[in-house]
């Protein structure tokens, strides 16, 4: 079962622009994660962000979390044809609740067109 | 540094056949996960693997799916017999757990499985 819901389900855009995706969750976390998958590199770690955090900064990522709201949101800034993938939101949830298992959304398929 | 390997990268069965898929994990991980993926979802995970022994199993169809990690490195994953509803992607994954939540999972390529 997927605990994450994110939107939007695709995203095309143009080089240079931004794109914004957001994930939905349902229970209580420890952190929540975000993951890049394309057919050249499998799916990647991009960025963790924890409970007790409310936005965090890599690169061009900016990762913000609403634990009130049971939400998350990842920016990408000066978007390249590169940035191509689908995006994936992960839960990781308290190790009593779910002995700390990682649970992923549906991903947001984003197009970043030259 | 070598990432995590997975073999074979595709694997075309007719069901009711077995098939097995191999994972080999980063070195000097000590957790090591399989995750089954399905078109245009997210990864789910099967087993989790803490050096020899499966922690969390409890998402593994044990009628038909087995897994094994070995002397707590090497882990395979085996369907017996395959059904049509198993084509899918079947990604293994390591980490080096600290006994943190904030672990880093690394994920390998997948392997690619199609039942006719």
């Amino acid at each position: 079962s997927q605990q994450g819901e994110e939107d939007p389900q695709a995203l095309s855009i143009q080089e240079g622009e931004n794109a914004t995706m957001n994930c939905s969750y349902k229970t209580s976390i420890n952190n929540l994660q975000w993951y890049r998958q394309n057919s050249g590199r499998g799916l990647v770690h991009l960025i963790l962000i924890r409970s007790n955090e409310r936005e965090k900064h890599s690169g061009r990522l900016r990762v913000t979390l609403d634990t009130s709201k049971k939400s998350s949101s990842l920016l990408i800034t000066a978007s390249r044809a590169a940035d191509t993938a689908s995006y994936f939101c992960a839960t990781r949830g308290e190790p009593e609740t779910s002995g700390s298992r990682l649970t992923f959304g549906e991903g947001t398929q984003l197009t970043v067109n030259p | 540094e070598a990432g995590v390997v997975q073999s074979p990268r595709y694997k075309i069965i007719e069901k009711k056949q077995p098939v097995a898929f191999w994972c080999n994990p980063i070195s000097g991980h000590n957790t090591l996960y399989w995750y089954l993926q399905n078109l245009g979802q997210g990864p789910e995970l099967l087993i989790r693997y803490e050096n020899e022994e499966a922690v969390d199993d409890s998402q593994l169809p044990k009628d038909r799916f087995s897994a094994e990690r070995l002397k707590g490195v090497d882990s395979t994953l085996k369907i017996q017999p395959a059904e049509l509803g198993d084509s899918a992607v079947y990604l293994c994954a390591s980490s080096f757990s600290s006994g943190y939540s904030t672990d880093t999972q690394y994920f390998g390529p997948g392997t690619r499985l199609t039942v006719l």
